[in-house]
């Protein structure tokens, strides 16, 4: 099994709808999570982090599942700008603040 | 603040080349990542550094050394280059939450 699990898509949404991403990690001593935003052959940047109490920020709301091992990032009011690749990503135990990265999930705005 | 800074950033090199990619970064971070990203796939991590002087194996080391002379650079020497190896590669730095990543450099080996 994977240590962390995206769906790839794409996703291919209108300007303006909802869209979620759902992602599973397997290590249940991970201590932190997190989503980054990596646009074509551009790095990685960090999005949000995720709580299990939720993180909103604008449009965007993050959520955490401990029990289930399970996160999730919604898009409310997609805009063109927001065409990119999210990573879910996982930091491990340890003291070294080592991230585990998702194979990423693509999304697609369209008019 | 320039954060982190990678060159090249484009390479081709021909199979049992060698040659190291360059990483600095100028916010005094002391955790310090090498990450390759193979095309639809997650990056995985090669080596990683917590300090000066203190570097480690991530998940893919093999075919990469590493060096932490000082708090700003994090080298990443490929000796004997492999078409394996073609991939692009990202620094990456922290304090202690959230890493800042450099630009990459796209490695291809012929």
């Amino acid at each position: 099994r994977k240590e962390v699990e995206q769906d790839p898509g794409p996703f291919n949404v209108p300007e303006g709808a909802t869209v979620a991403f759902n992602c599973t990690y397997s290590n249940s001593a991970s201590q932190s999570f997190f989503w980054y935003r990596q646009d074509c052959r551009k790095e990685p940047k960090l999005l949000m982090s995720v709580y299990s109490s939720g993180n909103e920020d604008g449009r965007f709301t993050a959520q955490l599942n401990r029990a289930s091992q399970y996160i999730s990032l919604l898009i409310r009011d997609s805009k063109l700008s927001d065409s990119a690749t999210y990573l879910c990503v996982v930091e491990g135990t340890g003291t070294a603040s080592k991230l585990t990265f998702g194979t990423g999930t693509r999304l697609q705005v369209t008019l | 603040n320039a954060g982190v800074t990678q060159t090249p950033k484009f390479r081709i090199l021909k199979i049992g080349q060698s040659m190291t990619l360059q990483c600095t970064q100028d916010m005094n971070h002391n955790y310090m990542y090498w990450y390759r990203q193979d095309p639809g796939m997650g990056l995985k991590l090669i080596y990683y550094s917590v300090g000066a002087g203190i570097t480690d194996k991530g998940e893919v080391p093999n075919g990469y050394n590493v060096s932490r002379s000082t708090t700003e650079d994090f080298p990443l020497r490929l000796e004997l280059a492999a078409p394996s190896q073609t991939s692009v590669y990202f620094c990456a730095s922290t304090r202690d939450y959230g890493y800042t990543f450099g630009s990459g450099t796209r490695l291809t080996v012929v």
